[in-house]
């Protein structure tokens, strides 16, 4: 079946450390995003890309890094500059009706 | 800036009873507009859409939704409650086909038995 899938579902990090989440989809779609969910705040954009080999900051993009190098994936790095990384990361993808198409979630502790 | 208002933070409502989940948008053109649910450790998934047409869109599960220019709102509803509608419910919009979708801060329903 076709969708997005994300891993790890659970990862824990020490403080000073960078950490990847993998994105990986086979929908097709153009266009993938980074959210992140802290409880009460809803979803904010990290980061986007519309087509391969680019990508935007979306509006907490600080301590965040990603990459577009094939149209299937979109890798996220929070990287130790992030001060606060503990949350829920969302991968979504969508083609040009704007509809997004969700992966199950990331979350990451730091200890 | 355009911008997303979903009124209330936290709905409760009885099993069998009606579910009225509020959104407005702020904006004098009218976005193309979402509703998503949001079980706990989960993703989003798409409820229902409105892009163009008929303003009242049927979705998944029992629920609906009315786009209504005169009240930049669109409002979910369900008839009657069960207890696996117990979720949070996130309104999107964007303001151009292809563009980012902008979320409301969500609604907690929780249905009592």
């Amino acid at each position: 079946d076709g969708g997005i899938t994300q891993s790890p579902k659970y990862l824990f990090r020490k403080e000073g450390q960078n950490v990847t989440l993998s994105c990986e989809q086979n929908l097709n779609h153009d266009a993938m995003y980074w959210y992140r969910q802290d409880p009460g705040q809803g979803l904010r954009l990290i980061y986007y890309s519309q087509i391969v080999n680019d990508f935007q900051k979306g509006d907490i993009a600080e301590g965040y890094s990603v990459s577009r190098e094939k149209k299937e994936s979109f890798p996220l790095t929070v990287t130790s500059a992030q001060k606060n990384p503990t949350a829920f990361y969302l991968c979504a993808s969508s083609q040009i009706t704007g509809e997004l198409f969700f992966g199950e979630g990331s979350r990451l502790t730091v200890l | 800036a355009q911008s997303v208002t979903q009124l209330g933070s936290h709905v409760s409502v009885s099993e069998g009873a009606l579910v009225l989940l509020r959104c407005n948008y702020s904006s004098s053109v009218p976005p193309y507009l979402f509703w998503y649910v949001q079980y706990p450790n989960q993703g989003l998934q798409l409820l229902l859409k409105y892009t163009t047409g008929a303003t009242l869109v049927k979705g998944i599960n029992g629920f609906e939704a009315e786009f209504k220019k005169s009240e930049t709102s669109f409002h979910l509803t369900k008839p009657s409650a069960h207890m696996s509608d117990a979720a949070e419910y996130f309104c999107a919009a964007s303001w151009t086909s292809g563009s980012r979708l902008t979320f409301g801060e969500g609604t907690q329903l929780t249905v009592n038995p």
